[in-house]
């Protein structure tokens, strides 16, 4: 299986920062990765897919970037709304795998 | 409005089974794969099984396979899973998913899930 690896796992910021949150997949996966958020109590939320994709309805201050290994969301200027936790999940291949998830917290 | 309605979670004991559904409305799951993914209390999402719409193809997480069956009915618009001998470590909620991958071969790729239910939580405990 295809380990997904993010990093770091909880991250401090403040309102209007700009944040990076890092993925690395175990083996190439081309462009085959998306963004999910997810708040307490509630379902995880569609973000980015193939990489740098928006998906429909998504802020544009959500950005993604990467290819191969190596992929990045970045929040150009937090929200309040936007604290969360981040999940990276590649879709290359079965079975799908999930990264452990980022943490944002104020 | 589009929505995903997950029901028949509860408290289990270890061994025994239990059914999930999920009811799926304002959409027509056409020719995508449908998901069940779960969340172990205060932990990271795991994809459990997927099945292709269209042609009834499945899939399975090593973690469930041979335990759980994933199914669908077409008339109804729902899928459903089967979980049997059930472990302690199968605690989690469990999320119905909708794939966005037209034709997707659930056994082979992946998919990327666009609508998501409110999850249902199953609890295996003695």
């Amino acid at each position: 299986d295809i380990q997904m690896t993010q990093s770091p796992s909880t991250l401090s910021a403040s309102v209007g920062d700009r944040v990076t949150i890092t993925c690395r997949a175990s083996q190439s996966i081309s462009s085959w990765l998306a963004w999910y958020q997810q708040k307490p109590g509630k379902a995880p939320r569609l973000l980015i897919y193939k990489a740098s994709g928006l998906e429909s309805g998504v802020p544009s201050r959500f950005g993604g970037s990467g290819s191969e290994t190596d992929f990045t969301l970045t929040i150009s200027s937090l929200q309040p709304d936007d604290f969360a936790t981040y999940y990276c999940q590649q879709y290359y291949t079965y079975p799908n795998t999930f990264g452990q998830g980022t943490k944002l917290e104020i | 409005e589009v929505l995903l309605v997950e029901s028949g979670g509860g408290l289990v004991q270890p061994g025994r089974s239990l059914r999930l559904s999920c009811a799926a409305s304002g959409f027509t799951l056409g020719d995508y794969g449908m998901h069940w993914v779960r969340q172990a209390p205060g932990k990271g999402l795991e994809w459990v099984s997927g099945i292709s719409w269209k042609s009834g193809r499945t899939a399975y997480a090593d973690s469930v396979k041979g335990r759980f069956i994933i199914s669908r009915d077409n008339a109804q618009n729902s899928l459903n899973l089967q979980m049997n001998s059930l472990r302690v470590e199968d605690t989690a909620f469990y999320f119905c998913v909708k794939g966005s991958i037209v034709a997707v071969p659930v056994d082979i790729r992946g998919d990327v899930f666009d609508i998501w239910g409110q999850g249902t939580l199953v609890t295996v405990s003695s």
